[in-house]
């Protein structure tokens, strides 16, 4: 089955500062990558996410990037704010909507 | 709309005890979805179903069963709880295989 792998597991960085987190996954037939930012004892709630047609997608102060051949994709946050301190989890996804989940980046933005 | 939601949001159990979780969506998705999360990992898919009268196992399914009678209902069955089932349970939907939108999860302790 497909496996992911996250790095790192935690990420501290001064508020202001960029955060990359990155994720490989091992099966070609995964085709969807979707991130998500869980708050302490909240529920997981999508961020944003890429397709395997496409190599990178923005929104506002988020990218992700991803490269097929290599197998991996990366989540990238300019700008950080106290409020992205989080978990956050990515995925890669095959038929059926069937998602397998990195152990999570907990993200600690020092104000 | 209220979304996915969850019943119950706690639960205590002993072991050899039996429950039912169950995960409500108003949204008319297809695809649902029941996950278990353990500190310091991802989410780890235990059963899910692509539409009314289906189900299929995921990752991780010894000692759980589901059912889909109904489109807008998924239940997850615990038949004889053990410490290791121990953990936040989450159900997710989504209307075709990309995003998952979340419940805000249940939390079991079996003792």
């Amino acid at each position: 089955g497909e496996n992911v792998e996250q790095h790192p597991s935690t990420l501290s960085v001064q508020e202001g500062d960029s955060a990359v987190i990155k994720c490989t996954y091992s099966d070609s037939a995964s085709n969807y990558f979707p991130w998500y930012k869980q708050e302490l004892g909240k529920r997981p709630q999508l961020i944003i996410d890429i397709r395997s047609n496409v190599g990178e997608k923005k929104d506002q102060r988020i990218a992700v990037t991803l490269n097929k051949t290599a197998k991996h994709f990366s989540l990238h946050i300019t700008e950080t704010q106290p409020e992205d301190s989080a978990v956050y989890f990515c995925a890669a996804t095959v038929n059926a909507g069937k998602s397998t989940f990195g152990d999570g980046t907990t993200l600690t933005v020092k104000p | 709309n209220a979304g996915v939601t969850q019943t119950p949001k706690f639960r205590v159990l002993k072991t050899g005890q039996s429950m039912t979780l169950l995960c409500a969506q108003d949204m008319n998705h297809e695809y649902m979805y029941w996950y278990r999360q353990d500190p310091g990992m991802g989410l780890r898919l235990i059963h899910y179903s692509v539409g009314e009268g289906t189900t299929a196992k995921g990752e991780v399914p010894d000692g759980y069963n589901v059912s889909r009678l109904k489109k807008q209902n998924f239940l997850l069955g615990l038949e004889s709880a053990a410490p290791s089932q121990t953990s936040v349970y989450f159900c997710a939907s989504s209307p075709i295989a990309d995003e998952q939108f979340f419940g805000p999860g249940t939390r079991l302790t079996v003792l």
